[in-house]
C-alpha cells in the first residue's frame, strides 16, 4: 500500500534529550516535507527536500535538522528539544512539485 | 508564493452543497491551487487541484475565477463525514526561489449538520 509512515506516533521526552522522528515513503516521491501544527496556527512548514541531498528551510526551521540521504527517508532531528517544540508533526511527500501531497498520520511530541 | 485567505468557519446542511471560498489575490501565473481537508488530527487528505480551468473529481469540484484571484471548492452533497478543516494552498510547480515552500493557513472549519 502506498503510504507515508511516521514513527513514533506519540513521544514524550525531556528538555535537551536529542530525538529523531522518522519518515518513510514507498512511492518513489522526489519531494518531502515536514510540518508542525499548533492550535490556531495551521500547518507551518519546517523543512523540505526536493530530492536526495537537497534540503531547504521552510517557515519555522529553528531548532530542527533534517537529512535526505536516501529518496525514501526524511528524518526530523531535534538536537536539543525545548517545551516550545511540543506540537503535532506531519511528514508529507509528493511525486513532483506539482503533485498532490501525501501525509503521514502524524507524531504528537511533548517536551517537558 | 501566494498567500491564501479563507473564512474561519462555515455550516452546511446535510445533503446540500457546501461552497468553500478561498482568496489568493497575489497568485502567479504558474501557481496551482490545491485543496486538502483534515479530519480531527489526522494527516491532511488531498481533494483536488487546478491551474485555471474548473476541475471535477469524485470528491468535489473546483471553480477558479477567470482572473485566478479566488476559487471555490464545492462538495455537491455534503454528508456528516465531510465535517473537517479545509485548506486552500498554492504551489509553484517549477524550480525557482521558494518553489518547495508550502504553508497551510488556518483553513475553514466546515460543520455539516443533520
Amino acid at each position: 500500500e502506498a503510504q507515508v509512515t511516521q514513527n513514533p506516533r506519540y513521544l514524550i521526552t525531556v528538555t535537551g534529550k536529542k530525538l529523531t522522528v522518522t519518515c518513510s515513503q514507498n512511492m518513489n516521491h522526489e519531494y518531502m516535507s515536514w510540518y508542525r501544527q499548533d492550535p490556531g496556527l495551521g500547518l507551518r512548514q519546517i523543512y523540505y527536500s526536493m530530492n536526495v541531498e537537497v534540503t531547504d528551510k521552510g517557515d519555522v526551521p529553528e531548532g530542527y535538522k533534517v537529512s535526505r540521504k536516501e529518496k525514501r527517508n526524511f528524518p526530523l532531528i531535534l538536537e536539543s528539544p525545548s517545551p516550545n517544540q511540543t506540537s503535532l508533526y506531519f511528514c508529507a511527500s509528493s511525486l513532483f512539485l506539482n503533485s498532490p501531497l501525501h501525509f503521514g498520520n502524524g507524531t504528537r511530541l511533548t517536551v517537558t | 508564493d501566494a498567500k491564501t485567505t479563507q473564512p474561519p468557519s462555515m455550516d452546511c446542511a446535510e445533503g446540500r452543497a457546501a461552497n468553500l471560498p478561498c482568496n489568493h489575490s497575489t497568485i502567479s501565473g504558474n501557481e496551482y491551487v490545491y485543496w486538502y481537508r483534515q479530519i480531527h488530527s489526522q494527516g491532511p487528505q488531498y481533494i483536488i487541484h487546478g491551474l485555471k480551468n474548473n476541475e471535477t473529481n469524485e470528491m468535489a469540484s473546483l471553480i477558479i475565477t477567470e482572473d485566478r484571484k479566488s476559487s471555490t471548492l464545492i462538495l455537491p452533497h455534503a454528508t456528516l463525514r465531510d465535517t473537517a478543516v479545509y485548506y486552500c494552498i498554492v504551489r509553484v510547480p517549477i524550480l525557482n526561489t521558494n518553489a518547495g515552500k508550502s504553508t497551510f493557513g488556518d483553513g475553514t472549519t466546515l460543520t455539516v449538520k443533520p
